[in-house]
């Protein structure tokens, strides 16, 4: 059974600060893994997504990687910003649009 | 561009009762996909619907039930609600199952 763990639970950082969001899955046979951020009480906005086949995908201050085979993904976030506050979510894609989620990290960036 | 519309957005029912909940995907996505949001289980897959049939279905009883028409939109039925049912019912679509999924504001349903 895929299990997705995401690390730290929590974590405050001061504005500016550069930024890594741990997730790890335990089955490498994912489609795509995909990060996601939610705001509270809305619904999932989609950041990334990196199909099975690439190491990384950018888009502005977001960096994700992923290494299947050790069943890792990393989001990278530059020079944070308060408006980067929210939960951020990694999911693997099992199968047919099944995504598996992780917990969660809730970010809070301070000013 | 639409995103993905869900209604209503919000719901109070009973237990006992029965509730529909609807899903517009993006124009051209014919994947649609269902979750459900609780604090103590985070996020959990419902169903999933691509061109009209049920291709994956999660780990919840029978009394969740849906479907998908012909123009892509997707309805989830829940049958004799309990209170456990309350959550964030959250629908995502996609062009094609392996593509990026988008996802609604959701549906936040309490059962009282």
């Amino acid at each position: 059974k895929q299990e997705v763990t995401q690390i730290p639970a929590a974590l405050s950082v001061p504005e500016g600060e550069n930024l890594v969001l741990n997730c790890s899955f335990t089955d490498s046979a994912i489609y795509n893994l995909q990060w996601f951020r939610q705001d509270p009480g809305k619904g999932l906005t989609s950041l990334l997504l990196i199909q099975s086949s690439q190491r990384e995908q950018t888009s502005g201050r977001l960096n994700a990687s992923l290494d299947k085979s050790s069943g890792r993904s990393t989001l990278y976030i530059a020079a944070s910003q308060p408006g980067d506050s929210a939960t951020y979510l990694c999911a693997v894609n099992l199968s047919a649009q099944k995504l598996v989620f992780g917990q969660g990290t809730r970010l809070t960036i301070n000013p | 561009k639409a995103g993905v519309t869900q209604t209503p957005r919000y719901l109070i029912k009973t237990r006992g009762q029965q509730v529909t909940l609807s899903c517009s995907p993006i124009s051209g996505h014919r994947s649609v996909s269902w979750y459900q949001q609780t604090p103590g289980q985070g996020l959990q897959f419902l169903f999933e619907y691509f061109s009209e049939t049920q291709r994956n279905k999660g780990n919840f009883p029978g009394r969740f039930s849906g479907r998908q028409f012909s123009n892509s939109r997707s309805e989830m039925n829940v049958s004799t609600l309990e209170l456990g049912d309350s959550a964030l019912y959250l629908c995502a679509s996609s062009l094609v199952p392996s593509a990026e999924a988008f996802f609604g504001q959701g549906t936040r349903l309490t059962v009282v």
